[in-house]
């Protein structure tokens, strides 16, 4: 079973520029979540999907960053116009809708680095 | 809002030491708490979890946690570890009875030599 996938694994980006990274969730997971870590801190939440709808967005650090889950299947994360702040490795993870067991299947990040 | 402390950030052992990693949670309800492991090049994966029931759990390569309650504590133990755990441990709770977001600590990045 293919597990969690995000692309591009690291993006170099210049200030103002625009990145948009993208996750495929395990094959019929439900939630899907997007995480960030800055450099030596804790993992933060960022949004949660139910199918295609946001259940969660709380976590979003402002409206330069736009989420989308088109079909309820892969989700692209936005960001524009990218700021110095918003290096670090942004996490996608999915889990089953149903008998939530409280595992998240995480991909192995996303890192931006914005110069 | 719940927080997650683990105090640990950088721990150095020796093959067949003897590991404990601090983890102390903030929240005023109930909570679900969980052990991730990020191994080099590798993604987050479970290394335990507890909802309820013994307060001593079990999981994969050998690994055990304790909640106590009074103390807001889940700290995670292995009695003897090896080279291959060297890793990055993180601590995360979130609040009973939901699937939504984990709050997770800053992480203790262990460094086991031979």
């Amino acid at each position: 079973e293919a597990g969690v996938t995000q692309f591009p694994s690291h993006s170099v980006i210049e200030k103002g520029q625009t990145v948009t990274l993208r996750c495929d969730p395990i094959s019929g997971h439900d939630n899907l979540y997007w995480y960030r870590r800055v450099m030596g801190k804790e993992i933060k939440f960022l949004l949660h999907f139910v199918k295609e709808s946001k259940q969660d967005e709380s976590g979003m650090p402002n409206n330069r960053f736009l989420a989308e889950r088109t079909g309820g299947t892969y989700s692209t994360l936005k960001v524009q116009p990218a700021e110095l702040e918003d290096s670090g490795v942004y996490f996608c993870a999915s889990s089953q809708a149903r008998g939530y067991t409280g595992e998240l299947f995480f991909g192995e990040g996303s890192r931006l680095t914005v110069l | 809002a719940q927080s997650v402390s683990q105090h640990n950030h950088h721990v150095i052992l020796s093959e067949a030491a003897s590991l404990e990693l601090g983890c102390n949670y903030s929240y005023g309800g109930t909570v679900n708490l969980f052990w991730y492991v990020q191994y080099p090049g590798q993604h987050l994966q479970l290394l335990l979890k507890y909802f309820s029931g013994d307060p001593l759990v079990k999981g994969i390569k050998g690994f055990e946690a304790e909640f106590i309650k009074s103390k807001f504590s889940f700290n995670l133990r292995k009695p003897s570890v090896q080279w291959s755990d060297t890793a990055e441990y993180f601590c995360a709770v979130n609040p009973t009875g939901t699937a939504s977001k984990l709050t997770f600590g800053t992480g203790t990045r262990l460094q086991v030599t031979l």
